[in-house]
């Protein structure tokens, strides 16, 4: 099976820089992603980690350690629309490929 | 531009009726799913599709069947709507499983 991790809410202030942490474990994994959902809408696309390391693109950074089972997205720079839940999601080969999701993380920005 | 449409936002049903909820999608995907999301248990997912036709039960099928007659439409059937299927019911499409593009949603009340 699979179980994914991630705190539920975080609080930060508009300018500083916010780590949010998902922690996953599968036996077949193959790729972790992150989607930002804003309330009332869909989820949209952030990042894909399939390699260790770090994936930037922009404010926002997605970093993967396959070994640990670990991976954190991290935004800086924060802006009061990047005020959102942000879901983890992980593939497992051994339950066909699609992704899973975690429960998500509600980012509260704050002035 | 990517594009998933479903065919409501809004919707109230009875106990006992039959709902139909459409998803159609215009990015030529073979992979469409279906997901349910309510507060605090996050994306679970209920039925996925792969192909015209073929179809593949997720972790929440109880209560629901699916159909996949064209590539672009993947349509989600409650046979006798229950209260407990109350809930925000998202749809997504994806090439080889990588990136989900999300439609809208559909808020789900039933009475």
């Amino acid at each position: 099976g699979q179980n994914i991790d991630q705190p539920t809410e975080m609080t930060a202030t508009e300018g500083a820089i916010v780590q949010i942490n998902c922690t996953y474990q599968t036996s077949g994994f193959n790729g972790l992603f992150w989607y930002q959902q804003h309330a009332g809408e869909a989820p949209t696309f952030l990042s894909y980690n399939v390699l260790d390391g770090l994936e930037e693109k922009g404010r926002f950074s997605s970093f993967l350690s396959r070994s640990k089972g670990y991976s954190y997205l991290l935004l800086k720079e924060l802006q009061m629309k990047d005020s959102a839940s942000y879901l983890c999601a992980v593939r497992d080969n051994n339950q066909g490929g699609k992704p899973i999701f975690g429960q998500g993380t509600e980012l509260s920005v704050k002035p | 531009d990517v594009k998933v449409t479903q065919s409501s936002r809004y919707l109230v049903k009875r106990t006992g009726e039959k709902v139909f909820l459409e998803c159609v999608q215009d990015m030529d995907h073979e992979n469409m799913f279906w997901y349910r999301q309510d507060p605090g248990l996050g994306l679970r997912l209920i039925y996925f599709s792969y192909d015209v036709k073929m179809k593949e039960k997720g972790d929440i099928p109880e209560g629901y069947s699916v159909s996949r007659e064209k590539k672009e439409r993947f349509s989600l059937i409650l046979e006798s709507a229950s209260t407990n299927q109350t809930s925000m019911y998202l749809c997504a499409s994806s090439a080889n499983f990588n990136e989900q593009y999300f439609g809208p949603g559909t808020r789900l009340t039933v009475t």
